[in-house]
């Protein structure tokens, strides 16, 4: 149950686009569709932004967006605010019915 | 409103046990599976268990397959963790969390998570 990799940071200026990318393998990402991204503040409760890939739960702004492509995951946040910085983490269901994170991504809005 | 609280963090000594507990709230709790998740200091997330919206169905992380166990309450809305054979990393914030549902379907997201409860495994 190895941690999905993605970027330790990234960063970008408001009104831009970041994308933070999430790696697997053939046993979680690359086996199904339950790929989900959190927004965790610090202090606060961890937000789910993106859930079965690419869908967005009632209340989330249509500048995220997700996707994937064989066994790596992707969230894009266009239009970049002040209001996005935070860490995002992404997970995946695996082939052993276990769940798995990424170790996280600080995005800082410059 | 829709919510989940912990408690039962504490500070305890390496090789003993913890009890955690997750109220839920503002939702029908017996339809939704739980589960618990935590992040050590300065750490990412990391997945813990799961448990089905009935309780018989369970899985672990191999970090604590065998020393943690799930289970819940449906009658009482609650949701807790035993944890024996506490380790020194085990040290982290605890989270419960609930499964996703759609107006469709069920997903294998977490919508609704906790504020933590903090536990310290340290002599």
């Amino acid at each position: 149950q190895s941690a999905l990799t993605q970027p330790a940071s990234v960063s970008g200026s408001p009104g831009q686009s970041i994308t933070i990318s999430c790696s697997g393998t053939r046993s979680d990402i690359g086996a199904n569709i339950f790929v989900s991204w959190y927004q965790h503040r610090p202090g606060k409760a961890p937000q789910l932004m993106i859930y079965d890939v690419l869908n967005r739960p009632s209340g989330i702004s249509d500048r995220f967006s997700g996707s994937k492509s064989a066994n790596t995951a992707s969230l894009t946040i266009s239009g970049l605010q002040a209001e996005d910085e935070a860490d995002y983490y992404c997970s995946s269901y695996t082939l052993s019915s276990t769940w798995v994170f990424g170790g996280g991504t600080k995005l800082t809005v410059l | 409103q829709v919510q989940l609280v912990e408690s039962g963090g504490g500070v305890v000594q390496p090789g003993r046990s913890l009890r955690l507990s997750c109220a839920a709230s503002g939702f029908t709790f017996s339809s939704y599976a739980m589960h618990w998740v935590r992040q050590a200091p300065g750490k990412g997330l990391e997945w813990l268990a799961f448990i089905s919206h009935d309780g018989p169905n369970k899985h672990y992380a191999d970090s604590v397959k065998g020393r943690f166990t799930v289970s819940r309450d449906n009658s009482q809305n609650t949701l807790s963790l035993q944890m024996n054979s506490l380790r020194a990393d085990d040290t982290a914030v605890y989270y419960c969390a609930k499964e996703y549902c759609s107006p469709t379907r069920c997903s294998y997201g977490f919508d609704v998570w906790g504020l933590g409860t903090t536990v310290i495994v340290s002599s």
